[in-house]
């Protein structure tokens, strides 16, 4: 079946500009992570989607990060005033269960704040 | 506070031999472990996990795991390397939180 699916896959801004990056989960999957790759500091965990409840926000690194999900599927990672520190991959993931379950990827988004 | 550590930035091994990627973690419960691979440009790919049960866990394309609970490692294995495992693989750790704790990183190098 088809996998998470994450768009754009490339996004070039301007320092200052806010961005808006989209994933798709795995249909009928409940759980929906986003996580940061940089080559400084690895894999980060952001923030966390489980079916109706409120998001586990305690890995988002400022105010200027933001995410939604609506209608318990697509979710929208928003950065506010982007910095050139933003620059990463994007990485979202769902699960069809969070407690032990496996975490599905999709291929990121390449975030690049000139 | 849970931590993975993936004391090797790199491994190389001939193709045909055995392959070895180690992990180590630290967690405050029972652990929930994980390994992923990542090939250039693309997202991250399950292969195996360990729960419960079984210490040795296998997986996808002849990839298996050995939980050592004494040693709290869960290195990864496989028999016989191909030139295709080279990747950059990744160590998690979950002790009944929500996210995913990942080591740096091991980038495997398999030559012809």
């Amino acid at each position: 079946g088809a996998g998470v699916s994450q768009s754009p896959s490339n996004k070039v801004t301007e320092k200052g500009k806010d961005v808006e990056l989209r994933c798709d989960p795995i249909s009928g999957h409940t759980a929906l992570y986003w996580y940061r790759q940089s080559l400084g500091q690895g894999l980060e965990f952001l923030i966390y989607f489980q079916g109706n409840s409120a998001p586990d926000k305690s890995g988002l690194p400022s105010d200027r990060f933001s995410a939604e999900r609506t209608g318990g599927s697509v979710s929208t990672l928003t950065i506010q005033r982007t910095q050139q520190e933003d620059s990463a991959v994007y990485l979202c993931a769902s699960s069809l269960r969070p407690a032990g379950d496996t975490q599905y990827f999709g291929p990121g988004t390449r975030l690049t704040v000139l | 506070a849970q931590s993975v550590a993936q004391p090797e930035d790199q491994v190389n091994v001939a193709e045909g031999n055995p392959l070895t990627v180690k992990c180590t973690y630290s967690v405050s419960g029972n652990p929930y472990l994980f390994w992923y691979v990542q090939y250039p440009n693309r997202g991250l790919q399950f292969l195996l996990k360990y729960i419960t049960g079984d210490n040795l866990v296998k997986g996808s394309y002849g990839f298996e795991a050995e939980f050592n609970k004494s040693q709290t490692s869960f290195h990864l294995k496989k028999p016989s390397a191909l030139v295709s495992d080279s990747a950059l693989y990744f160590c998690a750790v979950r002790d009944g939180g929500t996210a995913l704790i990942f080591g740096k990183g091991t980038t495997l190098s398999v030559s012809s």
